[in-house]
């Protein structure tokens, strides 16, 4: 069964100090989300792309936060510089389309800042 | 703006109860998707429903079924026979249509289920 893939799973790292999650979305799922999920709390959105253009990205830090989709298949989320409160799960989702179709997520990336 | 409450935070049943895990929501559009996603200890989100607004009709499978009643804004999860296997967090959440190609989703804060041997 296809599934969408994400790397690191964890990820420590020191204030200031640059991270990157990548994600790899199921086969033909042209829609990318990213999620961030504090603890005890639902997952937000942080940015939707369609393809490689973004969709989404209003709540998205844009100070220190990016991301990409190149080719529109992957995708990458950087943070640079990382504060304390980036600290939360990261979760990547794919759907074929937008709007009414299923978004199947990623395991994660665990996200301390020290 | 949209919004899911899951008012039960925490529930804890003993193997074999039923459980019933409560949604509301509220929107202003009129055609919308609701969804249910279960997360084990491993942090993944697993898919378990999705129903559109114009569909009112309860579904089940297995021991999970689902009661959408559009008048009071609810779609409520229930898990009949429960088993350890359940002990999860559940999310409800709602995305909809009328955003255009903002389809992202809207969480409620998600119930710990605990289900004791």
């Amino acid at each position: 069964e296809a599934e969408v893939a994400q790397s690191p799973r964890y990820k420590i790292t020191e204030k200031s100090q640059a991270v990157a999650f990548w994600c790899d979305p199921i086969s033909g799922h042209a829609t990318l989300y990213w999620y961030r999920q504090i603890l005890g709390q639902g997952p937000e959105l942080l940015v939707q792309f369609q393809d490689e253009s973004v969709v989404d990205d209003s709540q998205l830090p844009k100070d220190r936060f990016s991301a990409e989709r190149l080719k529109g298949v992957d995708s990458t989320l950087k943070i640079q510089p990382a504060e304390l409160g980036d600290s939360a799960m990261y979760l990547c989702a794919s759907s074929l389309g937008q709007v009414k179709e299923t978004q199947y997520f990623g395991p994660g990336t665990r996200l301390l800042v020290l | 703006a949209q919004k899911v409450t899951q008012a039960q935070t925490e529930i804890s049943v003993v193997e074999k109860e039923d459980v019933t895990l409560d949604c509301v929501y509220e929107t202003r559009d009129t055609t919308y998707y609701l969804f249910w996603y279960k997360q084990p200890p491993s942090g993944e989100l697993v898919f378990l429903i999705r129903r559109n607004s114009f569909d009112e009709q309860n579904e089940i499978s297995g021991r999970y079924s689902w009661n959408f009643q559009k008048s009071t804004s609810s779609f409520n999860f229930t898990i009949t026979a429960s088993q350890v296997v359940d002990s999860a967090v559940y999310f409800c959440a709602l995305s909809e249509v009328a955003t255009g190609a903002n389809s992202k989703l809207t969480f409620g804060k998600g119930i710990t289920l605990s289900v004791r041997p």
